[in-house]
């Protein structure tokens, strides 16, 4: 069963300008999110994450959104750089039990 | 920095051969977990460990898979017999406490003939 969706397979944008990667939830018992990176012939690596108690997280470039009534997240990267070229994940899980479901991914080009 | 080893990187065998992989977490973990990222999909949940103890193995097929991490540090994942459909990328991720962020290796990719 999908309980983490990533619907969009793939996303174009060029350098400097905002990529924004979307997340959908089903399972309400989810209170943790998190978004991972992976580039080709590695593993993910974390990214950021948020708590179901805040509604934004920000690090530097990257900017995460909770709508907790949409069960819905999303990631924000600004600017966007052509290093930030990679699969992006979106995962959850409840914080007393770290079994972690992730989204199908989705791939980023950005264009110089 | 510390990572999460894991071998082989590459395994190419023919089906109804036996394979392993290995993993070795970041020291002082002591949540290690297997995941099975098809191409295309996302990772999922195969095992995962708390110490020695299995605390999740509900989608591991276990007529044809097995686990261990017997001390409680480094883990084994085994397919026997391999099938066509076992064809993925094997990650191994560990995590310092039972929640939070998971730390991967960089995978095995099987490939199975």
């Amino acid at each position: 069963d999908q309980q983490v969706k990533q619907n969009s397979p793939s996303l174009s944008v060029q350098e400097g300008r905002i990529s924004i990667l979307n997340c959908d939830y089903t399972n309400s018992m989810f209170d943790y999110f998190l978004w991972y990176k992976k580039y080709p012939a590695e593993g993910p690596t974390f990214l950021i994450s948020i708590s179901s108690i805040k509604d934004k997280n920000e690090d530097g470039r990257f900017t995460v959104f909770l709508n907790k009534s949409a069960k819905h997240l999303s990631l924000h990267i600004v600017p966007s750089q052509p290093g930030d070229s990679a699969v992006y994940f979106c995962a959850a899980s409840a914080r007393n039990n770290n079994d972690m479901r992730f989204g199908a991914g989705t791939r980023l080009t950005v264009k110089p | 920095e510390a990572e999460v080893a894991q071998s082989p990187r590459y395994k190419i065998t023919e089906k109804s051969q036996a394979v392993a992989f290995w993993c070795d977490p970041i020291s002082g973990h002591a949540t290690l977990y297997w995941y099975r990222q098809i191409l295309g999909q996302g990772p999922e949940l195969l095992v995962q460990f708390q110490d020695e103890s299995v605390v999740d193995d509900s989608q591991l097929p276990k007529d044809r898979f097995s686990a261990e991490r017997l001390k409680g540090v480094d883990s084994t994942l085994k397919i026997q017999p391999a099938e066509l459909g076992d064809s993925a990328m094997y990650l191994c991720a560990s995590s310092f406490g039972y929640t939070g962020e998971l730390f991967f290796g960089e995978g095995s990719r099987l490939t199975v003939l």
